[in-house]
């Protein structure tokens, strides 16, 4: 069974940061591209970021460009999401999910995991 | 980037009623390899996101066939053949075609 645990999240200080880990198991993780999307309290999801299963390409919403990195350890079946500089506007459940194909993202995430909280705020 | 407008915002649903949401995109989400990279997911309350369909009309695996998904270019739906308590949640369509990836707004289904 595919399953992915995130972990990480928790309260942060403005312009402090954070760093998210999604630790899958169940399949080949090295042959599957990754995810991360958010969601703020009472929205919407939103896609943050993606990285193929090699980790030599990744992709980046505006919003978190330049402040946010995607990154993975296949040896250790493990994604993570480094965020520096964050702003309140980042206070959202953290999914990281699974891409169809090592270097596909046009049919989604499938499955997701439980999501981290994190809450930037004074 | 790729709007992605989903109606209606709230669908009021009787048990055992069809529904219909629609998801409308402000760019053809034709790919050049020829795939239409249109997704949906539903969030059920206190659970994370789970993908019902993928690229218009694929139904992912576990999931009843009284969910269906139609369209092309830049008009979708998702269709519940017969509405059961359990499908109570918020659907979000997704379009995988262009980078940013983007989803709609969300259609919170509830029953009446």
């Amino acid at each position: 069974e595919v399953q992915l645990l995130e972990s990480g999240g928790g309260l942060v200080q403005p312009g402090g940061s954070l760093r998210l880990s999604c630790a899958a198991s169940g399949f080949t993780f090295g042959n599957y591209a990754m995810n991360w999307v958010r969601q703020a309290p009472g929205k919407g999801l939103e896609w943050v970021s993606s990285i193929t299963g090699s980790g030599s390409n990744t992709y980046y919403a505006d919003s978190v460009k330049g402040r946010f990195t995607i990154s993975r350890d296949n040896s250790k079946n493990t994604l993570f999401l480094q965020m520096n500089s964050l702003r309140a506007e980042d206070t959202a459940v953290y999914y990281c999910g699974k891409g169809p194909s090592p270097t596909g993202f046009g049919s989604g995430f499938d499955p997701w995991g439980q999501g981290t909280v994190v809450t930037v705020s004074s | 980037d790729v709007v992605m407008t989903q109606s209606p915002l709230s669908l009021p649903v009787t048990l055992g009623q069809p529904a219909s949401i629609s998801c409308r995109s402000s760019q053809s989400l034709v790919y050049s390899d020829g795939n239409t990279y249109l997704n949906w997911f539903q969030q059920r309350p206190g659970q994370s996101p789970r993908r019902l369909i993928y690229k218009v009309s694929s139904r992912d695996s576990g999931v009843p066939d009284r969910f269906s998904g139609s369209g092309s270019g830049t008009d979708f739906t998702l269709k519940i053949s017969r509405v059961e308590a359990e499908d109570v949640g918020v659907y979000y369509c997704m379009q995988g075609t262009q980078w940013p990836l983007t989803f709609g707004g969300g259609t919170k289904v509830e029953i009446k």
